[in-house]
């Protein structure tokens, strides 16, 4: 099976600029997780998302938003940009949601720079 | 905040076996154990995990302490590519499932 693929894997863009980043998980994985990875702040969880709702998420601001397909690809938003935004963006999948013992799957990341 | 501890950081010699511990004192009856590494800049991959007995796969053995209070990750024959970052993680069935919620991790170099 191929693993998580995100897009694109590499960004420079401005401040106030938005961007929108693209997750797929593996096939026939339903559950998708974004997680942000900065080196002061370590990895920290961004959202979940499960048949297209969104289940669970962390302390962000409202400037960070995501949705997910019916085909359960994912995609991240974040609108007006901030230097602090510059990070690695990872997307994880796994089978089912709501369950511990459900191994989630990260892919290999995005990375942007905030200009 | 975690709720494992682990050392920054080890050295282990190329060949020899890696032991990583991990401290989750607090860990309940209904969490699992869940270790990942990072190599630089990838994502983190998955390693093993685990609720009560011990297991084993291709790449490590996890052992829980009888009281669960604690676990190490054996890397039984560490090559170069093993030098990462190794996280320990403790994950809660009821709790927020798709939150992993990571810690500074064990910095292992191995060394030729």
């Amino acid at each position: 099976k191929a693993g998580v693929t995100q897009t694109p894997r590499y960004l420079i863009k401005t401040r106030g600029q938005q961007v929108t980043l693209s997750c797929s998980p593996i096939s026939g994985h339903r559950s998708v997780s974004w997680y942000q990875q900065t080196p002061g702040q370590g990895l920290q969880f961004l959202f979940e998302y499960f048949s297209e709702t969104q289940r669970n998420k962390g302390n962000f601001p409202g400037r960070f938003s995501g949705r997910q397909f019916s085909n359960s690809r994912s995609e991240m938003n974040v609108s007006t940009l901030e230097l602090g935004d510059s990070a690695l963006y990872l997307c994880a999948s796994s089978s089912i949601q709501g369950r511990a013992g459900t191994v989630r799957f990260f892919g290999p990341g995005t990375r942007l720079t905030v200009l | 905040d975690a709720k494992t501890t682990q050392p920054p950081s080890m050295d282990c010699a190329e060949g020899r076996a890696a032991n990583l511990p991990c401290n989750h004192s607090t860990i309940s009856g209904n969490e699992y154990v869940y270790w990942y590494r990072q190599i630089h800049s990838q994502g983190p991959q998955y390693i093993i995990h685990g609720l009560k007995n011990n297991e084993t796969n291709e790449m490590a053995s996890l052992i829980i302490t009888e009281d669960r209070k604690s676990s190490t990750l054996i890397l039984p024959h560490a090559t170069l590519r093993d030098t990462a970052v190794y996280y320990c993680i403790v994950v809660n069935y009821g709790g927020s499932q798709g939150n992993l919620i990571f810690g500074k991790g064990t910095k292992l170099s191995v060394k030729p």
